[in-house]
């Protein structure tokens, strides 16, 4: 199985903050990686498709860049409805792997 | 509108059984493919079980031969039979669809708001 690894499990950020979220692959997956966020007690939501495609809806402060093993989550400009936890996810070969998320708190 | 609803979660006792419900709205079941998702309290998520349109099923190695993933296209709804619980399968479940995106690979686009499943040792 490929294990998917994001760095930090955590980080504390103010409003209007840029933050980056990186998640690595243990082997090769192209561009086959997803980013889902999940607020305490919903479910995930699909943020950045194809390791860099915005999901319909998504704001465009939301970037995802990478391919390969090394991919990033960028939040160009923090949000308060943006605090929750980002889960990174490869479709690259089954089983789907995910990410042990980065929770992103308010400073 | 476009959802899912699970139902069917609850405490049970490590050896026992349940059946996990997922009603479909605004899409066909059928026609997609349509996974089982769970995550642990405190956890990342961990892919389940997929069922594909053409009624190919998969699982992962951890419910293999325990869970058993099936739809009825007359409800539009998805199910899992979960079997020889364990403590371990303890977690939220959650029915998601899963679609092939344009620019490549599959993603959970559509995800139920999930049901508790507790299993007690």
């Amino acid at each position: 199985d490929i294990q998917m690894t994001q760095s930090p499990s955590s980080l504390s950020a103010s409003v209007g903050d840029r933050v980056a979220i990186t998640c690595r692959a243990s082997q090769s997956i192209s561009n086959f990686l997803n980013w889902y966020q999940q607020k305490p007690g919903k479910a995930p939501k699909l943020l950045i498709y194809a390791a860099s495609s915005l999901q319909s809806g998504v704001p465009s402060r939301f970037r995802g860049s990478g391919s390969g093993t090394d991919f990033t989550l960028t939040i160009s400009s923090l949000q308060p409805e943006d605090f929750a936890t980002y889960s990174c996810q490869q479709s690259y070969s089954t089983p789907w792997t995910f990410g042990q998320g980065t929770k992103v708190e308010i400073k | 509108e476009v959802q899912l609803v699970e139902s069917g979660g609850g405490l049970i006792q490590s050896g026992g059984s349940l059946r996990l419900s997922c009603a479909a709205s605004g899409f066909t079941v059928s026609s997609n493919y349509m996974s089982w998702v769970r995550q642990a309290p405190g956890k990342g998520l961990e892919w389940v079980s997929v069922i594909y349109s053409g009624g190919s099923t998969y699982y992962a190695d951890s419910v293999k031969g325990r869970f058993t993933i099936s739809r009825d296209n007359s409800k539009n709804t998805l199910y899992v039979q979960m079997n020889s619980l364990r403590a371990e399968d303890t977690a939220v479940y959650y029915c998601a669809r899963e679609v092939t995106m344009v620019r490549g690979g599959d993603a959970f686009d559509i995800w139920g708001q999930g049901t508790m499943v507790t299993v007690s040792s």
